[in-house]
């Protein structure tokens, strides 16, 4: 089973900042099967970026998807207060996982 | 815009069977994929297992002997049934849909709170 390691925990950052979180792979995975979410607290969450770097629908252009192999990273950049979140990172192909999360905090 | 709402019990005494169920608005429950997926507190989401509309079902390996997941077309809804629960299986459960078979999960259920207890 492929494990998914995210870093860091938590991420301390201002409004108007830059945010970069990793997501490390046990093993090298196909790029069209990472995915990212959103989740703020009491809600469900909401998907960000798929297929490594695509956005789904209605994302603002500030969030950014990239890697390969086995690192992946989710970049937020000009933070807004509503971003302040736990994002967490998944892998959708016959392995379904997900990685710990990381927690996005002012 | 397609929404999910789980239903349940939010308390199941241990060695019985967690059953809960989830409805879909705003759309077909057809054409979609189905899953469902819990998250103890402070650990990560696990996968429990997906259905189609065919009737078709994938679980989790590690729960696949416990888990059985049903699907009503007039009704909208799909239910999981998780037998013989421990303490291990207090979770908030989550239902989600996927637009095909290996894809991300576009759509995704508020959460219920489901406590294994005596």
């Amino acid at each position: 089973e492929i494990v998914l390691t995210q870093s860091p925990g938590t991420l301390s950052l201002s409004p108007g900042e830059k945010g970069t979180l990793s997501c490390r792979a046990s093993q090298s995975v196909s790029n069209i099967y990472l995915a990212w979410y959103q989740q703020r607290p009491g809600q469900a969450p909401r998907l960000l970026i798929y297929d490594t770097s695509r956005r789904a629908t209605g994302i603002p252009d500030r969030f950014s998807g990239s890697g390969s192999g086995t690192h992946f990273t989710l970049t937020i950049t000009r933070l807004e207060p509503e971003d302040f979140a736990m994002y967490f990172c998944q892998l959708y192909s016959n392995s379904l996982t997900f990685g710990q999360g990381t927690k996005v905090e002012i | 815009q397609v929404q999910l709402q789980e239903s349940g019990p939010g308390l199941v005494k241990p060695s019985e069977t967690l059953s809960l169920t989830c409805t879909v608005s705003g759309g077909s429950i057809s054409s979609y994929y189905w899953s469902w997926i819990r998250q103890p507190a402070g650990k990560r989401l696990e996968w429990i297992g997906r259905i189609y509309t065919s009737g078709s079902t994938n679980y989790n390996p590690s729960l696949n002997s416990r888990v059985t997941m049903s699907l009503n077309t007039s009704t909208n809804q799909f239910s999981l049934k998780l037998t013989s629960v421990t303490a291990a299986d207090t979770a908030v459960y989550y239902c989600a849909g996927e637009e095909g078979y290996n894809e991300p999960f576009d759509y995704w259920g508020q959460g219920t709170l489901v406590t294994v207890s005596s």
